[in-house]
C-alpha cells in the first residue's frame, strides 16, 4: 500500500492523559499536513511541514499540541492533558511540493480520538 | 478570512438521477479548488482539482466547474449510483497561507 497511513485508527482516553498519533506519508512526498475534523464539519488545518521543518501552525494548535517530523518522513502529533473538546478525527495529508495552483493533497484514513 | 459554504447540507436522490452539488467561497483570490469524497469514518479521497485559471475538470461521470469571480463551484454527478453515497467536500487553497479551507460538506444518499 503506497498511500498515507495513520496509526492508531481509534483511540479512547481519559481526560488529562497524553496521546500521540503517527502519520506515514507517501514516500516521495515532502509536504505533510495535519487537520482536525469534528462531526458534521469539514477538516480544519492544524499545521504543516516541508521536509522536517514545521512552517505553519494554526491558532487552533494550542500549547497542549505539538507536532514533529524529525527526519522528514513520518510525523507525530501529541496532545497533552487531553480535554473532552479534543475529541475529533485527526487527519494527515501529504503532497509533493510543486506550483501551488496544482498541488494535490492525499489524505490518510484518520485517527478518531474520544476523550472521556 | 476565507469562508467556504456548501449547499445543500444533505441530498437524497433516486438511482440514475443527475445531480449538482454547490460550493461557494467568499474570497476569489484562490490558487485552486478541490472536490473530495469522504465515506463514513474514513479519510478523504480527491476527486477533481480545478486550478484558478481553469473553468472545469471532468473525470468519468463527474464534472466540476469553477467561476472564480462569483466565488462558486459546482460538482455535477451524472447517472448517480448507490455507490456514490458519501459526503462530498469542497476546499480552496488560498495564496496567503499553505492550508486549504473546507466547506462542511454535502451528505449524498443515492437510493436504489
Amino acid at each position: 500500500d503506497t498511500g498515507v497511513s495513520q496509526d492508531p485508527r481509534h483511540k479512547i482516553t481519559k481526560r488529562g492523559q497524553n496521546v500521540t498519533f503517527r502519520c506515514d506519508p507517501i514516500s516521495e512526498h515532502n509536504r505533510l499536513y495535519w487537520y482536525r475534523q469534528t462531526l458534521g464539519q469539514g477538516p480544519e488545518f492544524l499545521t504543516y511541514f516541508q521536509n522536517e521543518a514545521q512552517l505553519e501552525k494554526s491558532r487552533l494548535l494550542s500549547d497542549r499540541f505539538s507536532a514533529e517530523r524529525p527526519k522528514g518522513s513520518f510525523s507525530t502529533l501529541e496532545i497533552q492533558r487531553t480535554e473532552q473538546g479534543d475529541s475529533a478525527m485527526y487527519l494527515c495529508a501529504s503532497s509533493l511540493k510543486r506550483e501551488r495552483w496544482r498541488e494535490t493533497q492525499y489524505f490518510g484514513p484518520g485517527t478518531r480520538l474520544l476523550v472521556l | 478570512k476565507q469562508e467556504v459554504t456548501q449547499i445543500p447540507a444533505a441530498l437524497s436522490v433516486p438511482e440514475g438521477e443527475n445531480l449538482v452539488l454547490n460550493c461557494s467561497f467568499t474570497d476569489s483570490a484562490i490558487y485552486n479548488l478541490q472536490w473530495f469524497r469522504q465515506d463514513p469514518g474514513k479519510g478523504l479521497t480527491s476527486l477533481l482539482l480545478i486550478q484558478s485559471s481553469q473553468r472545469e475538470q471532468t473525470s468519468g461521470r463527474l464534472n466540476a466547474s469553477l467561476d472564480k469571480s462569483s466565488g462558486r463551484s459546482t460538482l455535477y454527478i451524472a447517472a448517480s449510483q448507490p455507490g456514490d453515497s458519501a459526503t462530498y467536500l469542497c476546499a480552496v487553497k488560498c495564496p496567503y497561507n499553505n492550508d486549504m479551507r473546507f466547506g462542511a460538506g454535502t451528505r449524498l444518499t443515492v437510493k436504489p
